[in-house]
């Protein structure tokens, strides 16, 4: 049973526009959340994080929301470009981080 | 060398062979992690060790055997692995908050791509 769920595999968006990458997760003693981003043959790197307090964090383009009641988180990244192109992973931590399965987006001209 | 490396980055091994997998990381963290990520898969967490000692074991099979010698290096040693085991091994470290280890943020190495023929 997967506690941390990106149920979208892959999203495409126009250079500029707003990219949104969603999160669910089903365990309510999650405390803490990240979003990874991984370029090809690297490993994944952290990219903003959010506490459980608090319901919005913000790191220049890129903006982190959490919605306790819905158990929802998103990113959002704005304006986006092209080398915004990555798989973003979300992650969630109690005692330990449990990874999502990733977004794959795109960024074109 | 800054960060986290890992090495070798591409292995190919057959299932009778034994191998070893090595991370090393620059950053004064205490806390050193393996993951496996097969493909449309989370990434699965299966070994942490904090100050050296292993804290968690998340019922790995005996055919992987981490080693972590000290706070920089961690090692997984490899054999007889199944072909199901061909994955991405990726390492990580984390450092301390309030005195704590903490596991929240994370840095990866660039992975060991794994495959058992």
């Amino acid at each position: 049973d997967q506690q941390v769920k990106q149920n979208s595999p892959s999203l495409s968006v126009q250079e500029g526009r707003i990219s949104i990458l969603n999160c669910d997760y089903t365990n309510s003693m999650f405390d803490y959340f990240l979003w990874y981003k991984k370029y090809p043959a690297e490993g994944p790197t952290f990219l903003i994080s959010i506490s459980s307090i608090k319901d919005k964090n913000e790191d220049g383009r890129f903006t982190v929301f959490l919605n306790k009641s819905a158990k929802h988180l998103s990113l959002h990244i704005v304006p986006s470009q092209p080398g915004d192109s990555a798989v973003y992973f979300c992650a969630a931590s109690a005692d330990k981080l449990i990874f999502g399965t990733g977004t794959r987006l795109q960024v074109f001209p | 060398e800054t960060g986290v490396t890992q090495t070798p980055r591409h292995l190919v091994m057959g299932m009778t062979n034994k191998k070893s997998l090595k991370c090393e990381q620059h950053l004064g963290h205490n806390a050193m992690y393996w993951y496996k990520q097969s493909a449309k898969k989370p990434l699965e967490l299966m070994f942490v060790y904090s100050l050296e000692e292993r804290v968690e074991n998340n019922s790995v099979p005996s055919r992987f055997s981490p080693e972590c010698p000290n706070s920089s290096h961690l090692f997984l040693h490899l054999h007889t692995l199944q072909p199901e085991d061909s994955a991405l091994y990726l390492c990580a470290s984390s450092g301390t908050s309030g005195g704590v280890s903490s596991y929240n943020e994370q840095f990866f190495g660039p992975g060991t791509r794994l495959t058992v023929l």
